[in-house]
C-alpha cells in the first residue's frame, strides 16, 4: 500500500549545523510530496512541496528534491537555527485522492 | 484571519463515555479533513467533509465514530463509548477547495485521553 517512511528522531543539532531528514515513500501511482512542520503548541504548516519527479521544493532555507529513481524526498537545510526546532512530517498525496499519507514525524531540536 | 480552531485542546474521558471534538475551519474554507495520530505513528486520514456532506470516510472506524459539518457551526467528530485505544491526538485541517493544488491548514489538535 501507499506509505511514507521517515527518519526516526529525535535529532539534536547545534546552531548552524547542516540538516538532513530522510524520507522515502511507496506509492501505487505518481504522488505529490510534501513536508509539513509543527512548531511547539501550533498546528501543522505546509513547509514545501513538489508535484513531479525532479521538482525541488524550497522555503525558509529548507529544500527537498523529488527523486523518483530512489523514491525519496529528503529534507535539507544548510544552516539550522534555534527557531527551526519543531517536528517535521513528510507526506504524500496521490493524484485524485482526498487525503495525505503522513510519516511518523521527526523531532528536531537545535541548541545554541 | 484566525487559523483552524480546535477545541478542546485536551479532553479526558472515562471508558464508555462520549467524546466530542470540534473544529472551526478558516474563514472561507468549506472543506474539512480529520486525521488521527496514535502514539508513535504518523497522522492517519479519517474523513473528508464539505458543508453538510461526507465526501470520503474511508479512514473512519466502522463503529462508534461519526463526523458532521453542518451548514452553520463547526465540524464535529464524535466518538461514542470510548475505549483506551481511542487515546490519540486528533487533527483537523481545512482548505478553500478540495484537491492537490489547494493548501490544507491544520489546527493544533485535540489530545484525547481515555482513562
Amino acid at each position: 500500500g501507499d506509505s511514507v517512511t521517515q527518519m526516526e528522531g529525535p535529532v539534536t543539532l547545534s546552531e548552524e549545523a547542516f540538516l538532513t531528514i530522510n524520507c522515502t515513500y511507496t506509492a501505487t501511482g505518481y504522488p505529490s510530496l510534501f513536508w509539513y512542520v509543527q512548531y511547539p503548541g501550533e498546528g501543522l504548516q505546509l513547509l514545501l512541496k513538489a508535484t513531479k519527479a525532479d521538482d525541488k521544493g524550497s522555503n525558509k532555507g529548507f529544500e527537498a528534491t523529488y527523486r523518483k529513481e530512489t523514491t525519496s524526498f529528503h529534507l535539507e537545510k544548510g544552516s539550522v537555527q534555534v527557531s527551526d526546532s519543531a517536528v517535521y512530517f513528510c507526506a504524500l498525496m496521490l493524484i485524485g485522492a482526498n487525503n495525505l499519507f503522513f510519516g511518523t514525524g521527526t523531532r528536531l531540536t537545535v541548541i545554541p | 484571519n484566525a487559523g483552524v480552531m480546535q477545541n478542546p485542546r485536551h479532553l479526558v474521558r472515562r471508558r464508555g463515555q462520549e467524546a466530542r471534538l470540534r473544529c472551526s475551519p478558516m474563514k472561507g474554507h468549506s472543506h474539512v479533513y480529520w486525521y488521527r495520530q496514535l502514539p508513535e505513528e504518523g497522522l492517519k486520514f479519517m474523513v473528508y467533509l464539505q458543508k453538510e456532506n461526507i465526501i470520503d470516510e474511508s479512514g473512519m472506524p466502522k463503529e462508534r465514530f461519526s463526523a458532521e459539518f453542518p451548514k452553520e457551526g463547526p465540524s464535529i467528530l464524535r466518538i461514542q463509548q470510548v475505549v483506551r485505544g481511542d487515546s490519540a491526538a486528533y487533527f483537523c485541517a481545512s482548505s478553500q477547495q478540495g484537491g492537490l493544488n489547494t493548501e490544507a491548514f491544520f489546527g493544533q489538535g485535540t489530545r484525547l485521553t481515555v482513562v
